[in-house]
């Protein structure tokens, strides 16, 4: 089962808004809508910031949305801050493999 | 609280053997799946495997498939991977991860394993 593919880095100033691709196929992405994203900070544990494409858990910032369209999923922060900085990690369920779990290559999100 | 803490990583020589350890609290533990995800340094994460909250179904991917072991303590909330017949390529840091079918909302912070060729 091939990774999703991230671009590998994606960079912004503050205030400004970005948006994070994650490429899959008809497997994956496009065939379901359950794609998930998580942060993960130096030497932190991911963390869980959309699910099911566009859901938010409690406690995530309304900075973070999510959509798709065909295979591609994607990741858009608003109001860009430093806290933002981080790697990003796009999943998906796919029918490629049992139990159905696909990661993405990963994003480095510069704050500039 | 959901908390995941994993154990049991440090250096081992190619061929040899581990067992991680995740020790879980806040949630009724036996009434959920877990899985094990790792990330290589400078890679993206990686699923590794899976079992279910009895522990009776148990699930690999394909690059560890014959090496790894994943089975779980419930009276203990625990859960381990033993691995075996250790690569370089395994070197990675590993998480425990609990979620529901299609994604993952609380890892642990992350054990590391260093395979030495």
């Amino acid at each position: 089962q091939s990774a999703l593919t991230q671009p590998a880095s994606v960079s912004g100033s503050p205030g400004q808004s970005i948006t994070i691709s994650c490429t899959g196929t008809t497997n994956d992405v496009a065939g379901y809508n359950y794609v998930s994203w998580y942060q993960e900070h130096p030497g932190k544990a991911p963390k869980l910031i959309l699910y099911d494409v566009s859901n938010r858990p409690s406690g995530v910032s309304d900075r973070f949305s999510g959509s798709k369209s065909g295979n591609t999923a994607s990741l858009t922060i608003s109001g860009l801050q430093a806290e933002d900085e981080a790697d990003y990690h796009c999943s998906s369920y796919t029918s490629a493999s049992t139990p159905g779990f696909v990661f993405g290559t990963g994003t480095k999100v510069t704050v500039l | 609280e959901v908390q995941l803490l994993e154990s049991g990583g440090g250096l081992v020589q190619s061929g040899g053997s581990l067992r991680l350890s995740c020790a879980a609290s806040g949630f009724t533990f036996r009434n959920y799946a877990l899985r094990w995800v790792r990330q290589a340094p400078g890679k993206g994460l990686e699923w590794v495997s899976a079992i279910s909250g009895s522990g009776t179904v148990t699930y690999y991917a394909d690059s560890v498939r014959g090496r790894f072991i994943v089975f779980r303590d419930n009276p203990k909330n625990t859960l381990y991977l033993q691995m075996n017949s250790l690569r370089a390529e395994d070197t990675a840091v590993y998480y425990c991860t609990k979620g529901n079918e299609y994604y993952f909302d609380d890892w642990g912070q992350g054990t590391l394993v260093t395979v030495s060729s």
